[in-house]
C-alpha cells in the first residue's frame, strides 16, 4: 500500500519559474513531513520540513504548504534555477521515526 | 564533520551470492536506518536501529535480508542468496536522537545482481 502519493513524476520549468510538487497521504498518524532533494549519485538531503500544526513554512525560495483536512502538502520552488535540477521526494513520518517516501519528482530547470 | 559513509560505493555480484554492505553513521548518532531505492523510485524503509533497543525489522522484504549494528557505530546489511530483483541502491541514514527529526543520508551502495 503506497501511503504517500507524489505528483508529477517529472517537471520541466524555465529558469525563474515556479516548480510545484504535490503529495497526498492516507495515514493520519503521520506527524512530520520533510522534503528531500537528491542529486544523481548522491544520497537525499533534507531541504525543508513541516509539522501538521502549521499551514505553511518558507525557507528562502522553498515553501511547503500543508492542508491537514485534505491530507495534502506541496513544495513550491520560487525563482527556479538550473542548480535546482534534481529529484525531490516528499516523506511522512510515523511511529519509530520511520519515513515513508513518495515516488519522487524529477525537476529539470531550463536556462 | 564527517557525514554518513557507506561502502562499497558499487557492488556487482552474481545471482545466488551473499553480499555485505557497510554503513558508518555520523559519530554520536544513536539512530540508524537502512532504505532501498530501486531505479526511478522512492525509498523503501528496511530496518531501524535505536540505541540498545530491539531493531525494527518491519521493512525487510524477506528472510534473505538481515542487518546488524555494533553498539552505536557501524552497521552491516547482509543479503543472502542474492536475486536480480535485489538490484538497487541501498541507502543508510543516521539521526541524532533526543527530539531531533533530521535523518542524514549516506551516498548509498549501488548493488547490481547479474
Amino acid at each position: 500500500q503506497q501511503q504517500v502519493k507524489q505528483s508529477p513524476q517529472s517537471l520541466i520549468v524555465q529558469k525563474g519559474g515556479i516548480s510545484i510538487i504535490n503529495c497526498a497521504y492516507e495515514n493520519t498518524a503521520f506527524d512530520y513531513f520533510p522534503w528531500y532533494q537528491q542529486f544523481p549519485g548522491k544520497g537525499p538531503a533534507l531541504l525543508i520540513a513541516i509539522r501538521p500544526d502549521v499551514s505553511e513554512k518558507k525557507e528562502g525560495r522553498f515553501t511547503i504548504s500543508f492542508n491537514k483536512s485534505a491530507k495534502q502538502f506541496s513544495l513550491h520552488i520560487m525563482d527556479s534555477q538550473p542548480g535546482d535540477s534534481a529529484t525531490y521526494f516528499c516523506a511522512a513520518r510515523a511511529a519509530g521515526n520511520k519515513l515513508t517516501f513518495g515516488g519522487g519528482t524529477r525537476v529539470l530547470v531550463k536556462p | 564533520g564527517a557525514g554518513v559513509s557507506q561502502s562499497p560505493s558499487n557492488k556487482v555480484t552474481e545471482k545466488g551470492k551473499d553480499v555485505e554492505l557497510r554503513c558508518d553513521p555520523i559519530s554520536g548518532h544513536t539512530a540508524l536506518y537502512w532504505y532501498r531505492q530501486r531505479l526511478g523510485q522512492g525509498l523503501e524503509f528496511l530496518i531501524y536501529f535505536q540505541g540498545n533497543s530491539a531493531p525494527d525489522k518491519s521493512g525487510l522484504p524477506s528472510d534473505r535480508f538481515s542487518a546488524e549494528r555494533t553498539g552505536e557505530s557501524v552497521s552491516t546489511l547482509t543479503i543472502q542468496r542474492t536475486q536480480q530483483e535485489d538490484s538497487a541502491v541501498y541507502l543508510c541514514a543516521s539521526r541524532l536522537a533526543g527530539g531531533t527529526d533530521t535523518q542524514y543520508f549516506g551516498p548509498g551502495t549501488r548493488l547490481t545482481v547479474l
